[in-house]
């Protein structure tokens, strides 16, 4: 098993350019997740999917969308990159809710906005 | 102030010391993760609990459901265990996570 992988794992882009991340995990597992990590900051959550089909906003959604393309898949979009969406973005999935599971997290996306 | 609140932000230690990282948190929980992010950034989980007392190998993680408080310790501290801490608190009838800042610590040989 190949666990939760993310593409790309960097990327630079210029204001105002878009881009998607993508996530993908073998586990099927039902919930996914996307985050962004801050020097001096804890993770945080950009937005959620609970189930294929369904996604609900976290603490910090604005400048994002999402895709919850079938249970595998969830991907995040960028639609016009500003600095400070300049992070890391982490995707993680778990087999059921955040309250009772491990959750298990990709490598990681280090994203620079020029 | 954050929900999930972690000390010391920053940790060094002499080879085979005692570690104790804390966490209170203020936001209901259900369950309390302690994760380890690698030099290298990736995450793993090392321990959910929501009572108690864990224990994996050189580590054990407890929980005071009443106080709010968590603490990780490490026994007979090596450098390899030179990572970032994260405490995050299951939210309670949600599938949000909250996340403290994070507790560096170095283990020097």
């Amino acid at each position: 098993n190949a666990g939760v992988t993310q593409t790309p794992k960097f990327q630079v882009l210029k204001t105002g350019q878009s881009m998607t991340l993508q996530c993908a995990q073998d586990m099927n597992h039902n919930s996914m997740y996307w985050y962004r990590q801050d020097p001096g900051m804890g993770l945080r959550l950009i937005y959620y999917s609970a189930s294929e089909g369904t996604t609900d906003k976290g603490e910090v959604p604005n400048g994002y969308n999402v895709s919850r393309l079938n249970k595998r898949e969830f991907s995040l979009r960028l639609e016009s990159a500003a600095p400070s969406q300049t992070s890391v973005y982490f995707c993680a999935s778990i087999l059921g809710t955040a309250s009772y599971n491990e959750q298990f997290f990709g490598p990681g996306t280090r994203l620079t906005v020029l | 102030k954050n929900e999930v609140e972690q000390s010391p932000q920053n940790l060094t230690a002499q080879e085979g010391e005692f570690i104790t990282i804390n966490c209170s948190y203020s936001v209901g929980i259900s369950a309390l993760h302690w994760l380890q992010q690698h030099p290298g950034g990736g995450i793993v989980s090392l321990f959910m609990l929501s009572s108690g007392k864990k224990k994996h190998g050189r580590l054990i993680a407890t929980i005071n459901i009443q106080e709010k408080h968590s603490s990780l310790h490490i026994t007979a501290s090596h450098p390899r265990d030179s990572a970032v801490y994260i405490c995050a608190g299951g939210v309670y009838n949600n599938n949000d996570m909250r996340f403290g800042a994070g507790t560096r610590l170095t283990v020097k040989p």
